[in-house]
């Protein structure tokens, strides 16, 4: 069992629609991360947080819009989405800011946007 | 522009034995390398990780290898078994950890 956890595991929603992903871990790692994969590509980096604070953003287009609430807890907000933003959105914990520690990822958000 | 690149696309071994999955970087700044393995309908799962001050790192049936003048790193895995057949990524960062970059990934089958 994965002990970063992500709901919903699928999701399909259309272009006008407003959606959240959330991830959860309880390992009392202080850095998350937001990660999209395309089919038969590698994860991609898109936001990354340290001690609640967004500390990373790749460029990401305003229409996805994280949100980390406590230090267990990390948001996706999905709005105005278009179908090339289908993909696995993969969330990831590691251990200390500032630190080399592994990612540990969440088994995944299967989007569809129709 | 690939900073982490594994040229085989797939890889078939035999069961029992060795499997060897290469990669290699471009970027003389990553300090920190890490392997996963990544099922389908699954996130990838952490294996095993290596720093430019070690030139091997070893746990269990796997080992990893860095060559760092030649920009290289391999994972071994002895023996093979058909529950390893999976996609492997290998991924890099500097030493602060936190841009991982992955590569395109191998997808080895190991045969019984």
């Amino acid at each position: 069992d994965t002990e970063v956890t992500q709901t919903p595991k699928h999701l399909v929603m259309g272009m006008t629609n407003k959606k959240s992903l959330k991830c959860e871990q309880h390992m009392g790692h202080r850095a998350m991360y937001w990660y999209k994969q395309k089919a038969k590509k590698p994860p991609e980096l898109m936001f990354v947080y340290s001690y609640e604070k967004l500390s990373i953003n790749e460029s990401v287009p305003s229409r996805f819009s994280p949100e980390c609430p406590n230090s267990s807890l990390l948001n996706l907000h999905l709005h105005a989405l278009q179908p090339e933003d289908s993909a696995l959105y993969l969330c990831a914990s590691s251990q200390v800011p500032g630190m080399a520690s592994p990612l540990h990822f969440g088994n995944g958000t299967r989007l569809t946007v129709t | 522009d690939q900073q982490v690149k594994q040229n085989s696309p797939s890889l078939s071994v035999q069961e029992g034995r060795i499997s060897i999955l290469n990669c290699d970087y471009t970027n003389s700044m990553f300090d920190y390398f890490l392997w996963y393995k990544k099922y389908p309908a699954e996130g990838p799962t952490f294996l095993i990780s290596i720093s430019s001050i070690k030139d091997k790192n070893e746990d269990g049936r796997f080992t990893v290898f860095l060559n760092k003048s030649a920009k290289h790193l391999s994972l071994h895995i002895v023996p093979s078994q058909p529950g390893d057949s999976a996609v492997y990524f290998c991924a890099a960062s500097d030493n602060y950890g936190q841009n991982f970059v992955f590569g395109p990934g191998t997808r080895l089958s190991v045969l019984p």
